[in-house]
């Protein structure tokens, strides 16, 4: 059982805009503006597309953002593309040595 | 631009200790404040977090990992490595090494992964 919480799976029509939630506790999320997310095509690598809760890598598109509010994070993406489906991964630091704490990851399926 | 690239056994017995390596190009291993990592993923599964360690030396695990798990560094070769001891099938896994810019809170570039299997 992962530490945050994440649905499963999203989906939205290209174009579209869909929003992932992530969960955790006020000793994590709620706790820290350390929360990042990770993009994670089939074999691939996990990239990083957000750190800070809401900063952007230069090279990720501004259609991903992110932001926070209490214990709950989310990572919005706006006018969708096809090639924007994969897995997402939510991460939090969550205190001491424990400088990372994921949730289960959101499969979207861009329909 | 930096690399990483991890290598070691694809397969390994029950309770016998894991040893992979994560080989660095494009910078040296000394050369900033980096902090360089392993994070595994079952297959099919989420993300954990195992540990990193700083070109100093100085390392941090994960709680759950941390009696059976070693992060050293080797300057002279421009790697790191990780070793995981008392091997269960729980431990099957892809294994990324990555590298964090700064803080170490932040995965910032990842290894493309070496996938390990726990098996008699």
């Amino acid at each position: 059982q992962s530490a945050l919480t994440q649905p499963r799976s999203v989906s939205g029509s290209p174009g579209q805009s869909v929003t992932i939630s992530c969960t955790g506790t006020n000793s994590d999320i709620g706790a820290y503006y350390y929360v990042s997310w990770y993009q994670q095509h089939p074999g691939k690598a996990p990239k990083l597309i957000i750190s800070y809760v809401d900063k952007r890598p230069s090279e990720v598109p501004d259609r991903f953002s992110g932001s926070k509010s209490g214990n709950t994070a989310s990572l919005t993406i706006s006018g969708l593309q096809t090639e924007d489906e994969a897995d997402y991964y939510c991460c939090s630091y969550a205190g001491g040595s424990n400088f990372g704490v994921f949730g289960g990851g959101t499969k979207l399926t861009v329909l | 631009q930096l690399r990483l690239q991890e290598s070691g056994p694809g397969l390994a017995k029950p309770s016998e200790t894991l040893s992979l390596t994560c080989t660095v190009s494009g910078d040296s291993i000394s050369s900033r404040s980096y902090y360089w990592g392993w994070i595994r993923q079952p297959p099919g599964e989420g993300l954990e977090w195992i540990g990193n360690i700083q070109h100093s030396g100085t390392t941090f695990y994960s709680a759950s990992l941390r009696s059976r798990v070693t992060i050293s560094i080797d300057m002279s070769r421009n790697q790191f490595s990780l070793t995981l001891s008392s091997l269960t099938s729980a431990d099957t896994a892809i294994y990324y090494c990555y590298f964090s810019d700064g803080e170490p809170f932040v995965f910032d570039f990842w290894g493309q992964g070496t996938l390990v299997t726990v098996a008699s």
